[in-house]
């Protein structure tokens, strides 16, 4: 069965300090999708970036950038130059696809990141 | 463009009743999934409608059901509450039933069983 784990359960740093969200996951099949999520406090999920898994680049946008290892089975975020308005819940999630085309995500537990001005 | 849209925002019911819960996808999606998210965890996926049809379905028993309409809106119906229902329910919707397709999640339907 597909697992992800996100180890850090909270995060506290000062604004503009840099900051890495860990995502390591566990899956049998070589078809995968990776996400990010970002929940603020309104509470609705803000999708970041997906990832299959035979795309391992590196990706930038902004301040965040993602670093998929599939030797290690992780998928971290990292926010540069962190600000107040990063402070939410962030999320990382996998998907397997089933051969009827449909497939079901699973959640890891979230990382609460709490950026102090 | 209108965005997902839930309702109600909250709701308050006690065990053993039945809720209805509703959401409106954005203009142009087919696929609607629904997520159940209790206090301090990750959403946890129900299952997902495509079309009308049912298109996968999480670890959830069958007093979870849903549907979707011609206009792709969708209700997730839970007979026979329990305590452990008391979650965050939120919708999201997708142009189309891939993992490769972005959801765009509604706001989110808090449900408190007393």
């Amino acid at each position: 069965a597909q697992k992800v784990t996100q180890a850090q359960t909270e995060i506290s740093v000062v604004e503009k300090e840099d900051v890495t969200l860990d995502c390591v996951y566990e899956t049998r099949d070589t078809t995968y999708y990776l996400f990010w999520y970002k929940q603020p406090p309104s509470g609705e999920l803000v999708f970041l970036i997906r990832r299959n898994s035979f795309d391992e680049q590196n990706e930038i946008s902004g301040r965040y950038s993602w670093n998929f290892q599939k030797s290690t089975s992780s998928f971290n975020f990292t926010i540069t130059a962190s600000q107040v308005v990063d402070s939410a819940v962030y999320f990382c999630a996998l998907s397997e696809v089933t051969p009827g085309g449909s497939y079901i995500p699973t959640f890891g537990r979230g990382t609460s990141l709490i950026v102090h001005p | 463009e209108t965005g997902v849209t839930q309702s109600p925002t909250h709701l308050i019911k006690t065990r053993g009743q039945q809720v209805t819960l509703r959401c409106s996808s954005q203009s142009g999606h087919n696929t609607v999934s629904w997520y159940q998210q209790a206090l301090g965890q990750g959403p946890q996926f129900i299952f997902q409608y495509y079309r009308e049809e049912e298109n996968g379905r999480g670890n959830f028993p069958p007093r979870f059901s849903g549907l979707q309409f011609p206009n792709y809106s969708s209700e997730l119906n839970v007979n026979a509450l329990e305590l452990d229902d008391s979650a965050l329910y939120l919708c999201a919707s997708s142009s189309d039933r891939g993992p490769y397709n972005e959801q765009f999640f509604g706001p989110g339907t808090r449900l408190t069983v007393l």
